[in-house]
């Protein structure tokens, strides 16, 4: 099956802070979704995105389709930013995956 | 997200019991999900269906097995529960093709075996 790999896999920033996640994963896919999971465990979307860049708010993910990574963007980190950040990719066959996730930790 | 439930939130069980999870959804989605995550290894699929009459295998469904009784209503069942199955169990849906297919999460279901 389709690998993804998560960097790092562990992140503490200061309030404020810039930081860079990286999802890789094997082989083409259909679709890639980043998700938060907040330290009560709530897992929530954050973006669809099989190819391109889209923004929202303090975020944003681009998606290299053709070099197999995907990047999530997080600028002027705050403390609600704190969890842990999933990538998820779907292949050919409609099979979903995801990585083993970034724990990210923002302190005040 | 409140459009997707999932009962009971938290459960304790024996090992050698029959568990049933479930899961319902108000969002008129086609596709639902059951992963299961544990400390260190995200989320695995357990299974996922795409309709009512479609139902299908995902990377770890041996000892589980579920129904899809409705649209709105997706099931898990442990027949014989095991302490390795103790996890955090997520249903989720999308809407299937023809849009962008993301996921949406339940709040999760805590199971123990003892």
């Amino acid at each position: 099956g389709i690998q993804v790999e998560q960097s790092p896999p562990d992140l503490i920033l200061q309030e404020g802070a810039n930081s860079t996640l990286r999802c890789n994963f094997s082989d083409s896919v259909n679709n890639l979704q980043w998700f938060h999971q907040n330290p009560w465990g709530q897992l929530i979307n954050l973006f669809y995105i099989p190819s391109g860049t889209k923004q929202n708010g303090r975020l944003s993910a681009t998606t290299v389709a053709t070099e197999r990574y995907s990047l999530l963007y997080i600028s002027s980190s705050q403390t609600t930013d704190s969890g842990v950040y999933f990538c998820a990719v779907e292949n050919r066959y409609q099979k979903v995956t995801f990585g083993i996730g970034t724990k990210l930790q923002v302190i005040p | 997200d409140a459009d997707v439930t999932q009962t009971p939130r938290n459960r304790i069980t024996k090992t050698g019991k029959r568990i049933m999870l479930e899961c319902s959804q108000t969002k008129g989605h086609d596709r639902m999900y059951w992963y299961r995550q544990d400390p260190g290894l995200g989320l695995r699929l357990i299974y996922y269906s795409f309709d009512v009459k479609d139902i299908n295998k995902g990377e770890i469904s041996d000892g589980y097995s579920v129904s899809r009784q409705a649209q709105a209503k997706f099931s898990l069942s442990l027949e014989s529960a095991i302490p390795n199955q103790t996890a955090l169990y997520f249903c989720a849906t999308s809407p299937g093709s023809g849009s962008p297919d993301t996921q949406y999460f339940g709040p999760g279901t805590r199971l123990t075996v003892l």
